[in-house]
């Protein structure tokens, strides 16, 4: 079973700041990596998936690097907006267990 | 809006009891999942149909079960529920076989309270 963690567990910055987050998984049998966000009282929403070492994805003010041979993923937000606020979600998938495997997220909350 | 629907929204039982939820996946997405989401813990997955098949399960209880029908849509029989069966259940769906690759759109999630 893939074990995958995200750090820090909640973040609390200014609109405006920039920030970023870490999702750590095992790095054997690497199949692809899911970044989700999940706003209070919705349902997860996908933002990138990602398979290849040194892949780097962008969706406006949010963009995602991925190492697949140390096994972490970042994820940026460049000048947080309050609408910002929600759980970040990365996913691990290997070979052999074909499934998402979800850490328990980064919980972001931007001030205005 | 995802395009996945769940009923019910909310649901409250006693314990020893049966509940069904639904999913009715995107239009065209063939791939249905379940997952778990308990205090505390992240997302579970359950189990994975494709065009009415199961696919895979992972965490998923004995008293648990599930089905697609074809029409697609997905039902999770929750049975002799205990307390710590409370939890918000999120259906997903995907296009394709459910390759690892394909982003998953997750409807609104019942809310279970075993009581």
């Amino acid at each position: 079973i893939l074990n995958v963690e995200q750090s820090p567990q909640s973040l609390h910055v200014q609109e405006g700041d920039s920030t970023n987050f870490t999702c750590s998984f095992p790095s054997s049998n690497f199949y692809a990596l899911h970044w989700y966000r999940w706003e209070t009282a919705k349902s997860p929403e996908a933002l990138f998936v990602m398979t290849l070492n040194g892949d780097e994805k962008k969706k406006g003010r949010i963009s995602a690097t991925l190492n697949t041979k140390e096994g972490y993923s970042y994820l940026y937000i460049k000048g947080s907006q309050p609408e910002d606020s929600a759980t970040y979600l990365c996913a691990s998938v290997n070979t052999g267990f074909q499934k998402l495997v979800f850490g328990t997220g980064t919980r972001l909350l931007v001030s205005p | 809006d995802s395009g996945v629907t769940q009923t019910p929204k909310h649901l409250i039982t006693a314990t020893g009891q049966r509940v069904t939820l639904r999913c009715s996946p995107r239009s065209g997405d063939l791939s249905v999942y379940w997952y778990q989401q308990s205090l505390d813990q992240g997302l579970q997955f359950l189990i994975h149909y494709y065009n009415g098949e199961e696919r895979a399960k992972g965490n998923i209880l004995e008293r648990f079960s599930a089905q697609q029908f074809p029409d697609l849509h997905s039902e999770l029989n929750l049975s002799s529920l205990e307390l710590g069966d409370s939890a918000l259940y999120f259906c997903a769906s995907s296009s394709g076989r459910g390759v690892p690759y394909n982003e998953q759109f997750f409807g609104p999630g019942t809310r279970l309270t075993v009581l």
